[in-house]
């Protein structure tokens, strides 16, 4: 099973509001990933956690907080988000001897 | 940073037809991912490939890495509609663990 479930499916939300993503998985993985992808663009890396400790952070605006609950579980948090954080939101996880990452279905965010 | 080159930007095949995509990139490659995305959706893992020379395949699909470990190229024998969509390559950083880079991908479009 290589399984990485999101959601929600789909989020609007307005700019002074505050929300969550969440994504799991079942695989055994110890590294997780947050990856923000805009239209026609592929995905750009947001967060690492490795063994439920942030490893990566890629300079992303204070507005996301990420958090890594357990090892089966990743959460982005979204606060005073901006129109052009507006995105397909992509988390995927992988063993942990870098390897392939399994991506899951994506969060689409609409920021009003 | 890595960089990434995938070639074609797009490409429209007839049912039946083959095809191939390349990525070449700007320093030797450690791992190389290719995944295919359908428009807002996930990434479907497709191949990983490490050894200089390596080649592998998965049903209609085949991957190679060169020798010199600079340039994939996975091509699609007798594509079929289900064969539609957009390959992404990925390759891993050789200085940080868990960086995975993307090529900016290559629109495939299957026509009957």
């Amino acid at each position: 099973d290589t399984e990485v479930t999101q959601t929600p499916k789909h989020l609007v939300m307005g700019m002074t509001n505050k929300k969550s993503l969440k994504c799991e998985q079942h695989m055994g993985h110890r590294a997780m990933y947050w990856y923000k992808q805009k239209a026609k663009k592929p995905p750009e890396l947001m967060f690492v956690y490795s063994y439920e400790k942030l490893s990566i952070n890629e300079s992303v605006p204070s507005r996301f907080s990420p958090e890594c609950p357990n090892s089966s579980l990743l959460n982005l948090h979204l606060h005073a988000l901006q129109p052009e954080d507006s995105a397909l939101y992509l988390c995927a996880s992988s063993g942990e001897n870098q390897e392939t990452q399994y991506f899951g279905p994506g969060t689409r965010l609409l920021v009003l | 940073s890595q960089e990434l080159e995938q070639s074609p930007q797009s490409l429209i095949v007839q049912e039946g037809k083959n095809l191939t995509i390349n990525c070449t990139s700007s320093k030797t490659l450690y791992g190389l991912y290719w995944y295919k995305q359908k428009y807002g959706e996930g990434l479907i893992f497709l191949m990983m490939l490490q050894k200089g020379g390596e080649e592998k395949s998965h049903e209609k699909i085949t991957a190679k890495l060169d020798e010199k470990k600079q340039q994939s190229s996975l091509h699609i024998t007798a594509s079929q509609p289900s064969h539609a969509g957009i390959y992404l390559c990925g390759a891993d950083s050789a200085d940080s663990w868990g960086k995975l880079q993307f090529g900016a991908g290559t629109q495939v479009v299957v026509t009957p």
